[in-house]
This record gives structure tokens, C-alpha cells and sequence, in this order.
């Protein structure tokens, strides 16, 4: 039973690029949460989705950045345009049901931006 | 707003040792759950131990424990018999409907 599959482990854009990054659930899970952590941060909450809904992103930048969980395939986080500021990890963490009593985590995706 | 303090950012203990990491959380729900996560140097997140608040018998999983106190809304980790492999971050988070958590602690084990 794979965990929660995050890919690229590593990524690097340069400024003014676009960056995907995917995040596959846990077999069974169909709520997926994104979060980002700066260098000696913790965790801060970005978006939090439904198969074909978002159900909360007040933790998203209002411009360029976007999140989607279709009926098929990964959930992608998209940040368009990126900056230095973006330089970060991110985590994707998938939960069978609303109450994500049992999230379980993503290995992340370092971005860096050159 | 929910809020997560952890006013350590940074903690050493002697091996086989205990030591007690700190938590204070400000939120005006009384349902919720409460949980430490460890970050080792390879950034995956893992669960430690959780604690739902209406519980007041305090969780435990085997060398850790909490120390819940609900009325402070304090939420402190004790890890007892401390290892070598305990050495990382350690966050606190509170949960309601998403995990909000604390700025870390980053928890040295000295030989």
C-alpha cells in the first residue's frame, strides 16, 4: 500500500518559469491538503481540496499560484511565474475523510528558484 | 484565529535521557485534536503521537508521551530514554478541519 506519492522530489525553474508539482493520494483517499514550508519554518497550510473542488485555499497566494484535484489523476500545485520567495518545500498530505484524523504525508518537493 | 506556539526553537538532550518539548495553542473550539509530528533531515512528516481534546487521559506511545492541559491549552511532548534517532524537528499542530502548526523545535541528541 504506497503512502502519499510526491513528484519531483527536487525541482529547479528559473525565475519567470512555471512549476508543477503532483501529488498522488493514498489508494482511497480523496481529500488532499498542500502545504509550505520555508527554510527553518514550519508547515503553513495552503489549500485544502476534494476530488473536482476546492474546498479551502485561504492559505494561497491570491496571484499565480493554483491547485486542482481532478476525478482522474494527481492533484497538481501550479505556481506560474515563479520568484525567489517561492524557493521552498512543499507537502502534500491525503486523508480518507473530512476530520483527516489520519493524514498521512508526502515526502515534499524542494523547489528552488535560480 | 488558531494559533500554535512552540517557544523552544531549539532543545538537546543527553542520550537516554528525558526530555520535554513545549506547546501552547489559543483557539475558542472545544473539539479538536492535538498531535507532534517528526521531521527528520529527510523532511518527511511523521506522526509521533495524537491527542483528541475531549479526552482527558493523556496519550502515550511507547518512549512518548503528552502532557495535555486543556483549561492552559498547553500541549507538551516528553520523550523518556531519549535515542539517537529522536534527533529532529519536532511540531506541534492543532486541528479543526486543517492542521495549523507551530514554528518547531529542533531536538539534538547528545552521545
Amino acid at each position: 500500500n504506497a503512502g502519499v506519492m510526491q513528484n519531483p522530489r527536487h525541482l529547479v525553474r528559473r525565475r519567470g518559469q512555471e512549476a508543477r508539482l503532483r501529488c498522488s493520494p493514498m489508494k482511497g483517499h480523496s481529500h488532499v491538503y498542500w502545504y509550505r514550508q520555508l527554510p527553518e519554518e514550519g508547515l503553513k497550510f495552503m489549500v485544502y481540496l476534494q476530488k473536482e473542488n476546492i474546498i479551502d485555499e485561504s492559505g494561497m497566494p491570491k496571484e499565480r499560484f493554483s491547485a486542482e484535484f481532478p476525478k482522474e489523476g494527481p492533484s497538481i500545485l501550479r505556481i506560474q511565474q515563479v520568484v525567489r520567495g517561492d524557493s521552498a518545500a512543499y507537502f502534500c498530505a491525503s486523508s480518507a475523510s473530512i476530520s483527516n484524523t489520519e493524514a498521512f504525508f508526502g515526502q515534499g518537493t524542494r523547489l528552488t528558484v535560480v | 484565529a488558531q494559533t500554535v506556539t512552540q517557544s523552544q526553537p531549539e532543545m538537546s538532550v543527553q542520550e537516554a535521557e528525558t526530555v520535554t518539548l513545549s506547546c501552547t495553542y489559543d483557539t475558542s473550539e472545544s473539539d479538536y485534536y492535538l498531535f507532534w509530528y517528526k521531521q527528520p533531515p529527510s523532511r518527511q512528516m511523521i506522526l509521533v503521537i495524537r491527542q483528541e481534546a475531549y479526552k482527558q487521559q493523556n496519550a502515550t506511545e511507547n518512549r512518548f508521551s503528552v502532557n495535555f492541559q486543556k483549561a492552559a491549552k498547553s500541549f507538551s511532548l516528553k520523550i523518556s530514554d531519549s535515542q539517537l534517532g529522536d534527533a529532529a524537528m519536532y511540531f506541534c499542530a492543532w486541528l479543526n478541519e486543517k492542521l495549523t502548526f507551530g514554528t518547531g523545535t529542533r531536538l539534538t541528541i547528545i552521545p
